[in-house]
C-alpha cells in the first residue's frame, strides 16, 4: 500500500526567506511524485512532478523539489518566498501505472512580510 | 479558458436532500476524478472513471453515485444528503489514468449539509 506523509501542517516564513516543504512516501512499487498548490478557494494547480531521470525537479513559480529514493523523500523548496506563495501545498504519489494516486493532508504555507 | 468547470459553487443541502454536482472538461482528456476534501485530510477519492463508458468506486464511495455522461461530462449525485457529507467537492480530469499525467482540478463545490 502507498502512503504519503506531509510532515509540518503548517509552515509560517518571513518574505524573502527559503522554505522547504517535506513530504515522505512508502511504497512497494516505483511511484511518480506530485506536488500541487491551492490558493485560497480555488482548485488545486500542478507545481510539478517527478517522473524518472534528474532528481531535482523544477516547477512553476520558481519551486524546486528533490526526489531522494533511499530516503523516500520528495521536498519541495524555493530558495526565496513571496507573500503571494501563501497558500496550501499537496504532495501526492502514485505508482507508475498511475491509476492510484494519494494525497498528502497538505501543509499551509504562510509567509509574512 | 481551457479547463474544469463545476457547478455548482456553493450548496447548501437540508438532511435527506438530493442534489447532482455537474463537471465538464474541455481538454480532451479520457479520465475524470470526484475528490472531497476536508480539514486535516487531504484529498479523498469518491469516484473516478478511467475512460468514457466507465465508472469505478474509489476510496470513499457511500452516499453517492456517478455518471460518465459523455467524454466531457462526469456528475455527482448525493441521493439522500447526510451531515457527514458537508465537504468541499472537486472534479478533476487526466490525459490517462496512468503513465504520471498529473491531474487539472476544477475550482470546487462548497457543499453544507444541516
Amino acid at each position: 500500500a502507498q502512503s504519503v506523509t506531509q510532515l509540518d501542517s503548517q509552515v509560517p516564513v518571513f518574505e524573502e526567506a527559503p522554505v522547504e516543504l517535506r513530504c515522505n512516501y512508502s511504497s512497494s512499487v516505483s511511484v511518480y511524485l506530485f506536488w500541487y498548490v491551492q490558493y485560497p478557494n480555488q482548485g488545486l494547480q500542478l507545481l510539478l512532478k517527478y517522473l524518472s531521470g534528474s532528481t531535482l525537479v523544477k516547477g512553476i513559480n520558481g519551486f524546486e523539489a528533490e526526489f531522494n529514493k533511499s530516503q523516500t523523500s520528495f521536498h519541495l523548496r524555493k530558495p526565496s518566498v513571496h507573500i503571494s506563495d501563501t497558500a496550501e501545498y499537496f504532495c501526492a504519489v502514485s505508482n507508475t501505472g498511475g491509476f492510484k494516486t494519494i494525497f498528502g493532508a497538505g501543509t499551509r504555507l504562510f509567509v509574512k512580510a | 479558458n481551457a479547463g474544469v468547470t463545476q457547478t455548482p459553487k456553493f450548496q447548501v443541502l437540508k438532511t435527506g436532500q438530493s442534489m447532482t454536482l455537474q463537471c465538464a472538461q474541455d481538454m480532451n482528456h479520457n479520465s475524470m476524478y470526484w475528490y472531497r476534501q476536508d480539514p486535516g485530510m487531504g484529498l479523498r477519492l469518491i469516484y473516478y472513471s478511467a475512460s468514457e463508458g466507465t465508472t469505478d468506486k474509489g476510496e470513499v464511495p457511500n452516499g453517492y453515485n456517478v455518471s460518465r455522461l459523455n467524454k466531457r461530462e462526469f456528475s455527482l449525485r448525493l441521493e439522500s444528503a447526510a451531515p457527514s457529507q458537508t465537504s468541499v467537492y472537486f472534479c478533476a480530469s487526466s490525459e490517462s489514468r496512468g503513465e504520471g499525467y498529473g491531474y487539472t482540478f476544477g475550482s470546487g463545490t462548497r457543499l453544507t449539509v444541516v
